[in-house]
């Protein structure tokens, strides 16, 4: 069974550009939540997708926006990139909507200059 | 809105000793209850959740709606106990969006 993996490890952006993350899922998992875990404190929910279609989003503005695709794989997109926009971004799936348990991925070190 | 407090960042015990990490929340309704630990160059994962009442690698925790709390738990902590410790709250259990707190980093030491 194959874990949740997420792409790049680490990345190095300048303020204003954007970024795009990518998630692939656990096998047999339809549902991705999103988080954002800043320096010494704990992960903070982005947003979470369920069969394709978001399903609730956190204290995020609109530039943090995200997809899922068939095979239940998502990307986290994130605009207009500001300094506050360093962390590290988890990715963690879950079997459906109702399954308590979240499956993390290893993150994303997203780096803002 | 939901908040879960966990007061101690760092918590260092003697190994055989007893461990208690403090978690509080504020919530109106009735959550459920989770610890997710981080061991060492690992991925975040499930430890336990209070619906299941299980003992999971000796820890326990108990959802006290009076106090609002729920505080982790082991009567003898062990080197391979030494990782990050996250309380995470969920207000529905139609769907699971967590709410963590800040974690508490646990030491165990020889």
């Amino acid at each position: 069974e194959t874990g949740v993996t997420q792409s790049p490890t680490h990345l190095i952006k300048t303020r204003g550009q954007q970024v795009t993350l990518r998630c692939s899922s656990q096998s047999g998992h339809n549902t991705v939540s999103w988080y954002q875990q800043a320096l010494g404190q704990g992960p903070q929910f982005i947003f979470q997708y369920y069969r394709e279609e978001e399903n609730g989003r956190g204290n995020f503005p609109p530039r943090f926006s995200g997809l899922q695709f068939p095979n239940y794989s998502s990307e986290l997109n994130v605009n207009a990139l500001e300094l506050d926009d360093s962390a590290l971004y988890l990715c963690a799936s879950s079997r459906t909507l109702l399954a308590h348990e979240q499956f993390f991925g290893p993150g994303t070190r997203l780096t803002v200059l | 809105a939901q908040r879960v407090t966990q007061p101690e960042k760092l918590l260092s015990v003697f190994k055989g000793a007893p461990v208690e990490l403090k978690c509080n929340y504020s919530y109106s309704g009735s959550p459920e209850l989770f610890w997710y630990v981080q061991y060492s160059r690992q991925r975040l994962q499930l430890l336990l959740r209070h619906i299941s009442r299980e003992s999971i690698k000796g820890f326990t925790a108990d959802l006290n709606k009076g106090e609002t709390s729920f505080h982790l738990k082991k009567p003898f902590a062990q080197e391979e106990d030494s990782a990050m410790y996250y309380c995470a709250l969920s207000v529905s259990t139609n769907d699971y969006k967590l709410s963590f707190g800040a974690g508490t980093t646990v030491t165990v030491r020889a």
